[in-house]
């Protein structure tokens, strides 16, 4: 069975450029979670999806941060203009409800913003 | 305002001995646990989970404990294993189905 998958796996940007992420989760996953975590935190979820609905978006920085699932499937995370402290590992992780089903990790977009 | 904590960021074992590593939490109207094992350059691994209405859940070397009144739950693995080495997260769940996270703990399980 594949796994998430993320690219790219690392992005280099400087201060006010705008970045984006993708997501591909595992076939059949109806829920899909974008994670920030920064260095020494643990990750802190910016949004959550089922199917192509949002379930959860309380803690997206709605000003700078954008995402959306395209038919329920792949999903990207968009980041316009970039601050400093958006440097973070981004993880996308699925799980197949949205009750406790544990969730299946990505391998993270490293993003570093200069 | 943490609602998940940590309060290890690191733990060092010798292979073989117990591993505790505890986490704590603020709501009482959690009801669900996880814990997450992380290598670098990997996103987390579901590792185990319980439920509200256990106190105790176990999976081959480790396994959960869950202190309702406390607000406490920890994993142990038991013996040991270098490859065990890793950060492990505690994850906390509430009638949202939103998941929260502590910081990490850095294990170091020494041959």
């Amino acid at each position: 069975e594949a796994g998430v998958a993320q690219s790219p796996r690392y992005k280099i940007i400087e201060k006010r450029q705008s970045v984006a992420f993708w997501c591909n989760p595992i076939s059949g996953h109806a829920t899909l979670y974008w994670y920030q975590q920064i260095l020494g935190q643990g990750p802190k979820l910016l949004i959550q999806f089922q199917n192509n609905g949002v379930v959860d978006d309380s803690q997206l920085p709605k000003d700078r941060f954008s995402a959306e699932r395209l038919k329920g499937v792949d999903s990207t995370l968009k980041i316009q203009p970039a601050k400093l402290e958006d440097s973070a590992v981004y993880l996308c992780a699925s799980s197949l409800g949205g009750g406790y089903t544990e969730a299946f990790f990505g391998q993270g977009t490293r993003l570093t913003v200069v | 305002d943490q609602q998940v904590k940590q309060n290890s960021p690191s733990l060092s074992v010798q292979e073989g001995r117990i591993s505790i590593l505890n986490c704590d939490y603020t709501n009482s109207m959690f009801d669900y646990f996880l814990w997450y094992k992380k290598y670098p350059a990997e996103g987390p691994t579901f590792l185990i989970s319980i439920s509200s209405i256990k106190d105790k859940n176990e999976d081959g070397r480790f396994t959960v404990f869950l202190n309702k009144s406390a607000k406490h739950l920890s994993l142990h693995i038991v013996p040991s294993q270098p490859g065990d080495s890793a950060v492990y997260f505690c994850a906390v769940g509430g009638s949202n189905y939103k998941l929260t996270f502590g910081k990490g703990t850095l294990l170091t399980v020494n041959p």
